[in-house]
């Protein structure tokens, strides 16, 4: 699995754009970069996934470097609820273990009302 | 739209009883997975089933852990003999197909504590 390099924490304050970066340069040309938060006394809960293009869903975009070394994830307008842990997983293909996600420290964000 | 189902969300067991663990998942979803997430770390992968197969149980501890995804009802996790490290929230997921491209939904856990 490729390493992840993500910051412990950050902070925001609501309504503003929080941008959440992740190191992943031992990624392969073929992994997916996903990302998944966790809110407190919840299960994971997928946000968004991408492999060189930038994505943009409901809840998120996704920045990817054009190395693929790196990629950050962007909360167009930060709200209480958005308050969690977020996980930034490099997803390999093939091999015994492609159907796990493998999760890190992940980075603790805190909204500021 | 159900979403990954896991009851129950609390389950309290005596050392040496067995835990039972039941998820169902998204409808449609034949691929599921079990993490557990001890107090105070991080969430770790057990194993990846796909109906009535075992993909990947690399995870999954040696002795007591067992897990089964029949083809009817829903995935198993099957803890026996317990003890006090067992404790830890289990987390199951689901998603459609096998590919690193698919994203995987999670139920909201069951918290086991032994006593």
């Amino acid at each position: 699995d490729a390493k992840t390099t993500q910051p412990n924490s950050m902070e925001s304050n609501e309504e503003e754009p929080v941008h959440l970066p992740c190191n992943h340069s031992t990624i392969s040309g073929t992994d997916y970069i996903h990302w998944y938060r966790q809110l407190p006394s919840q299960g994971p809960e997928y946000v968004i996934h991408g492999l060189t293009s930038n994505v943009n869903n409901r809840m998120a975009s996704l920045a990817i470097a054009e190395d693929r070394k790196s990629s950050t994830l962007i909360l167009h307008r930060a709200t209480l609820r958005d308050a969690a842990v977020y996980y930034c997983i490099p997803r390999q293909t093939g091999g015994t273990s492609y159907g796990k996600l493998t999760f890190g420290q992940g980075t603790i964000l805190t909204v500021h009302p | 739209n159900a979403g990954v189902m896991q009851n129950p969300r609390h389950l309290v067991r005596r050392r040496g009883q067995e835990a039972r663990l039941r998820c169902s998942p998204v409808k449609g979803h034949s691929h599921v997975y079990w993490y557990r997430q001890l107090p105070e770390e991080g969430l770790k992968f057990m194993v990846y089933l796909q109906k009535e197969n075992i993909i990947d149980e690399s995870g999954m501890p040696k002795e007591r852990f067992s897990a089964e995804f029949p083809k009817e009802g829903p995935s198993i996790l099957r803890i026996q003999q317990v003890v006090r490290g067992d404790s830890a929230a289990y987390f199951c997921a689901s998603s459609l197909g096998q590919g690193n491209n698919q994203p995987q939904h999670f139920g909201d856990g069951t918290r086991l504590s032994i006593l």
